[in-house]
């Protein structure tokens, strides 16, 4: 099945700054990439997301690429705020989600 | 667009003790429906997946089951807790292909 790696597995940044998150997959059948946000005890909320055909997707302050030759795409998080600071997931899938371990993202006032 | 309900919100349950957690989908018909544990601290681990009423795939082995009695409800069961066993529960939900799971609210199972 696939396999999701993503890194770091925490990420601590002063408010303003940027944070990128990286993931990796195996399967080069998988199509279908969204990165989701989990606050604490919450369920995860889809922030955005990035089909195979696509290199780049942009919206506000986030965005997605995708590499498929090197099967790894990125969240790009600019002039982060407090309210960004959760765990971010990434995901891969052709007709289910395999998950990476989570990126704890603390932004610091 | 579609809407899940999951409940309990917490649970507290004994070793050895069964399980039943349920899950329901409103807003739409036909749904492919996943289970996924969360240990603390840790990933999504998806658990079971279901095409259509009684279609169920396990992805990993586990003393944890799966059942689809209607389209839109889906639960998870087990005979006999282990502590193992703890952690937050979540049902999700896509339709029309796999673009973007809709997660349930979770449950979050404490064995003791």
């Amino acid at each position: 099945g696939e396999n999701v790696e993503q890194h770091p597995s925490t990420l601590s940044v002063q408010e303003g700054d940027s944070a990128v998150i990286k993931c990796t997959y195996s399967d080069s059948a998988s199509n279908y990439f969204p990165w989701y946000k989990q606050e604490l005890g919450k369920r995860p909320q889809l922030i955005i997301d990035i089909r195979s055909n696509v290199g780049e997707k942009k919206d506000q302050r986030i965005a997605v690429t995708l590499n498929k030759t090197a099967k790894h795409f990125s969240l790009h998080i600019t002039e982060t705020q407090p309210e960004d600071s959760a765990v971010y997931f990434c995901a891969a899938s052709f007709n289910k989600f395999y998950f990476g371990s989570g990126t704890k993202l603390n932004v610091k006032p | 667009s579609q809407t899940i309900h999951q409940w309990p919100a917490t649970l507290v349950q004994p070793v050895g003790s069964p399980l039943s957690l349920e899950c329901t989908v409103e807003g739409t018909s036909n749904p492919n429906l996943y289970w996924y544990r969360q240990a603390a601290g840790r990933g999504l681990q998806l658990l079971f997946y279901s095409v259509g009423i009684g279609q169920i795939s396990s992805e990993v082995p586990q003393n944890l089951s799966a059942s689809r009695p209607q389209d839109r409800q889906f639960i998870l069961s087990s005979k006999k807790l282990l502590l193992s066993d703890s952690g937050f529960y979540l049902c999700a939900c896509t339709t029309g292909g796999p673009y973007g799971y809709t997660f349930g609210s979770g449950t979050r199972l404490t064995v003791v």
